[in-house]
């Protein structure tokens, strides 16, 4: 299939563990998104990236955050040092370019649990 | 800051009968999209519809269609003809243009409704 992939599907985790997600975009996408989606609510934008520009990290909740991308390919959420409170779904969307009607697809996220 | 409400946290309905789902949103910004996109258990978001702020006219896609009042700020999500397969949580969508100073283009999200399909 050619749709935004994600991995792993879920992840468990010990509080203080450090996480890597992963997030495949579609070929050709240049903009590329993380969300969070914590139980039961809406998703909150985290970072976002757009070809070779630097990325926008304003959503990004902490330091323990942090995000990279290689060339308009695979991009990687790093969570350090879990806490309980990071547990949620991480989804990751890309789309064509940055404008509004470039329309952004999703993958279908990676559940995290922190024990 | 723009935000979205959705303020009806579940809605049934009867399959084959017609489902509003409502979405208000808050902005000073006088041009924008609105999405509605569906969540079903697989966690997949889908994009169901989607909105010009300065279109008047109100988008529709097959069963789909929006009731979208800009004065207001009221964007409804009006489902005709339910099915078992439109059971999911959806959720309304605010994403500001590139334009405007500070916009990444990223998605803002309601908390979501969570629809049921009654056979």
């Amino acid at each position: 299939g050619a749709g935004v992939s994600q991995s792993p599907s879920n992840k468990v985790t010990e509080k203080g563990k450090d996480v890597e997600l992963r997030c495949d975009p579609i070929s050709g996408h240049t903009a590329l998104y993380w969300y969070r989606q914590r139980l039961g609510q809406g998703l909150e934008f985290l970072i976002y990236f757009q070809g070779n520009s630097a990325p926008d990290k304003s959503g990004l909740p902490s330091d323990r955050f942090s995000a990279e991308r290689t060339g308009e390919s695979v991009s990687t959420l790093t969570i350090q040092r879990t806490q309980q409170e990071d547990s949620a779904v991480y989804l990751c969307a890309s789309s064509l370019g940055v404008l509004a009607v470039n329309e952004q697809f999703f993958g279908p996220g990676t559940r995290l649990t922190v024990l | 800051a723009q935000t979205v409400t959705q303020s009806q946290p579940e809605m049934s309905v009867q399959e084959a009968e017609t489902v509003t789902l409502s979405c208000t949103y808050d902005t000073s910004e006088s041009d924008y999209y609105l999405f509605w996109y569906k969540q079903p258990p697989s966690r997949q978001m889908i994009l169901v519809i989607r909105q010009e702020a300065y279109k008047q006219q109100n988008a529709t896609e097959n069963r789909f269609s929006v009731n979208f009042q800009k004065a207001a700020k009221s964007f409804s999500l009006k489902i005709s003809d339910s099915q078992l397969g439109d059971a999911a949580m959806y959720f309304c969508a605010y994403r500001r243009l590139m334009n405007y100073g500070g916009s990444q283009g990223n998605l803002i999200f309601g908390k979501g409704t969570k629809l049921s399909v009654k056979p």
